[in-house]
């Protein structure tokens, strides 16, 4: 079975502060994605990543960078945490093929709460 | 990617199957359909998906309609455990990324 792992399942940071959340795949998945999950609002993609060190914009990058130095690992890190970056984070993989049909598998996620 | 619509919320007794539906009437003939669900406070999980033939896993069942426009989830014997909210989407295959976007899907309380 695939397993995607997030280090915290929560965790709560003060504002200002540097944030890092973990995510560590162990199916050899070439993509790797990070999300965030309000309410009413979805599921939105922040930043995403087909390689080592490749890592490509979503739809929300703003306030956000990642790191991906191993295949099996991708970092979120919230330069400067602040109060509307409060949510559920989620990280998701998935294999790259030509034509792929396969899902994304999500982690467990980390519920990140800035004071 | 085509839209979907689901019913907001089911009910379903423990031990009964569960059938959930779920409408794409306007799916292409090379999207793919997908069920994942996420129980309260923690992250999607991956059920099944299929193209135009019905697929089975330990899971689930999925039954999708010779017209490809409706399909149906099926959990055949439900538990408690089953109790979450489960998302129909309908994606092309990419050669690499292609973002998950989920409606408001169906909430479905099994109940004992």
């Amino acid at each position: 079975d695939v397993k995607v792992t997030q280090s915290s399942r929560y965790l709560v940071k003060r504002t200002g502060e540097k944030v890092f959340l973990e995510c560590v795949q162990d199916m050899d998945h070439e993509n790797m994605f990070w999300y965030r999950q309000d309410p009413g609002l979805g599921l939105r993609l922040i930043y995403f990543s087909y390689d080592v060190k490749m890592k490509e914009k979503g739809d929300i990058p703003e306030g956000y960078s990642v790191s991906r130095e191993k295949k099996e690992r991708f970092s979120l890190i919230l330069e400067s945490a602040s109060t509307n970056q409060t949510s559920m984070y989620l990280c998701a993989s998935s294999p790259r093929t030509v034509y792929s049909n396969q899902p994304q598998h999500f982690g467990d996620g980390t519920r990140l709460s800035i004071l | 990617d085509a839209k979907t619509t689901q019913p907001p919320s089911m009910d379903c007794a423990e031990g009964r199957a569960a059938n959930l539906p779920c409408n794409h009437s306007t799916i292409s003939g090379n999207e793919y359909v997908y069920w994942y669900r996420q129980i309260h406070s923690q992250g999607p999980q991956y059920i099944i998906h299929g193209l135009k033939n019905n697929e089975t896993n330990e899971m689930a069942s999925l039954i999708i309609t010779e017209d490809r426009k409706s399909s149906t989830l099926i959990l055949p014997h439900a538990t408690l455990r089953d109790t979450a909210v489960y998302y129909c989407i309908v994606r092309r295959p990419s050669g690499g990324y292609q973002k998950v976007t989920f409606g408001t899907g169906t909430k479905l309380q099994v109940i004992p």
